[in-house]
């Protein structure tokens, strides 16, 4: 079962406007946010994290939201560039070692 | 360029082949993990070694075998596999901790094709 979802499988959004990505989660022992932007043929790269000791984390054009109690997680880009255009994964940890839970993951397309 | 570097970047092999892929990191990273992607999926969690001992096996095929010889190196031995286990095969490392992960650097891929 999946215990980390993103619904949209794809996303198109004009130029300069918001971009928001949705994600869920089933496990309440996740502890750690992440998202992660990949293009085609290259491995996934690391955009904006969150801890659920807080509810906000923001770097330049990217903000990540995190509602602990209905296990929501979003990713705010503003404005939205033709560069943003990629698969974006939300993952998630538990702590320790273990390696990263990811979503099936948002394809964005930005619109010029 | 990522600091995780992967090779070969493309494999073809066939069912009775034995080849490795093998992945690189200089960043002092005490974990490595294996994932498997194929298209239109997420990444799926394979191995992970933390301070060079396997510690997580996510109940892998065992013409799957891992092998860390050092902290900075982490291979993949491949044996007789099926055309089902075509996919980009990703490196990942981080600093590990009780913390959890943290942020995972991700090589570039081995795309592996099985005839």
């Amino acid at each position: 079962d999946q215990q980390v979802k993103q619904n949209s499988p794809s996303l198109s959004v004009q130029e300069g406007r918001i971009s928001i990505l949705n994600c869920d989660y089933t496990n309440s022992m996740f502890d750690y946010f992440l998202w992660y932007k990949k293009y085609p043929a290259e491995g996934p790269t690391f955009l904006i994290s969150i801890s659920s000791i807080k509810d906000k984390n923001e770097d330049g054009r990217f903000t990540v939201f995190l509602n602990k109690s209905a296990k929501h997680l979003s990713l705010h880009i503003v404005p939205s560039q033709p560069g943003d255009s990629a698969v974006y994964f939300c993952a998630a940890s538990a702590g320790g070692a273990d390696g990263l839970t990811f979503g099936k993951g948002t394809h964005l397309i930005i619109q010029p | 360029d990522t600091e995780v570097t992967q090779t070969p970047k493309h494999l073809v092999m066939g069912m009775t082949n034995k080849k490795s892929l093998k992945c690189e990191q200089h960043m002092g990273h005490r974990a490595m993990y294996w994932y498997k992607q194929k298209a239109k999926k997420p990444p799926e969690l394979m191995f992970v070694y933390s301070y060079e001992k396997l510690s997580i096996n996510e109940s892998v095929p065992s013409r799957f075998s891992p092998e860390c010889p050092n902290s900075s190196l982490l291979n993949l031995h491949l044996h007789a596999l099926q055309p089902e286990d075509s996919a980009l095969y990703l490196c990942a490392s981080s600093r590990a901790g009780l913390r959890g992960p943290g942020e995972l650097f991700f090589g570039e891929g081995s795309r592996l094709t099985v005839l």
